[in-house]
């Protein structure tokens, strides 16, 4: 149990251009989703924490108005870079908490490669 | 500001070896802590996690020791295997459920 997926796994775009990047708990309902990402050689760095139904809370740096959060349901949260350019290349991580029985702990996806063109 | 780190950056261990990971962290009110295991292109694994109010927990080959004392938190991996090649970070719980990670230890496994 406790499984979490990312879609897509990889993408390739243009700068300027918009992509989303889907977080989906496929067996257990996440109050929790959180956004990381991830350069190369380096730690993962927490985007923002969002809660279904509720704004995203982002972390101090990062600009909500560029990485849009939508988590319009438990099982299903959203990232959408609007405008990418270069530096946004990453690997984007989510990961879901809440589940019953596991309160503290995160379950993690398996990331998704962004290349900015 | 506070943080969580490592010592060292990279660990090249013999296969059948005994592995060790350390990290230090800064905020003493952290009271859950977590190993995870990255594999490249992956995104984390969780390998083990310890609560502040023990010393030492094991699980299957490995073993995570606390010391409170010092803000010292470490990684044991009994007879190291290939496939335990990959980058460790340990990550503190702080404000319930948010993760601040370390700056991450890459094992390598000698044949």
């Amino acid at each position: 149990g406790a499984v979490v997926s990312q879609h897509p796994s990889w993408v390739i775009c243009k700068s300027g251009t918009s992509v989303k990047i889907e977080c989906r708990s496929l067996d257990f309902q996440a109050t929790t989703m959180f956004w990381y990402r991830q350069f190369p050689k380096q730690s993962l760095m927490l985007m923002a924490t969002s809660n279904e139904g509720s704004k995203a809370t982002y972390e101090q740096g990062v600009e909500k108005d560029k990485f849009l959060i939508n988590h319009a349901s438990l099982t299903l949260s959203t990232l959408t870079v609007t405008s990418a350019h270069p530096e946004d290349s990453s690997f984007y991580i989510c990961s879901a908490g809440g589940r019953q029985g596991a309160p503290d702990e995160q379950f993690f996806g398996p990331g998704t490669r962004l290349t900015v063109l | 500001g506070e943080s969580v780190g490592l010592h060292l950056p990279t660990l090249s261990v013999q296969e059948g070896d005994n592995s060790i990971i350390n990290c230090a962290y800064s905020n003493s009110a952290s009271d859950y802590f977590i190993w995870y295991k990255q594999e490249s292109g992956k995104g984390p694994q969780f390998i083990i996690d310890i609560r502040s109010n023990m010393d030492k927990r094991q699980g299957q080959r490995v073993t995570v020791l606390l010391n409170k004392t010092v803000k010292h938190l470490s990684l044991q991996i009994a007879a190291t295997q290939p496939g335990d090649s990959a980058v460790y970070f340990c990550a503190e719980n702080r404000d319930r459920y948010k993760l601040i990670f370390g700056s991450g230890t890459r094992l390598l496994v000698r044949p």
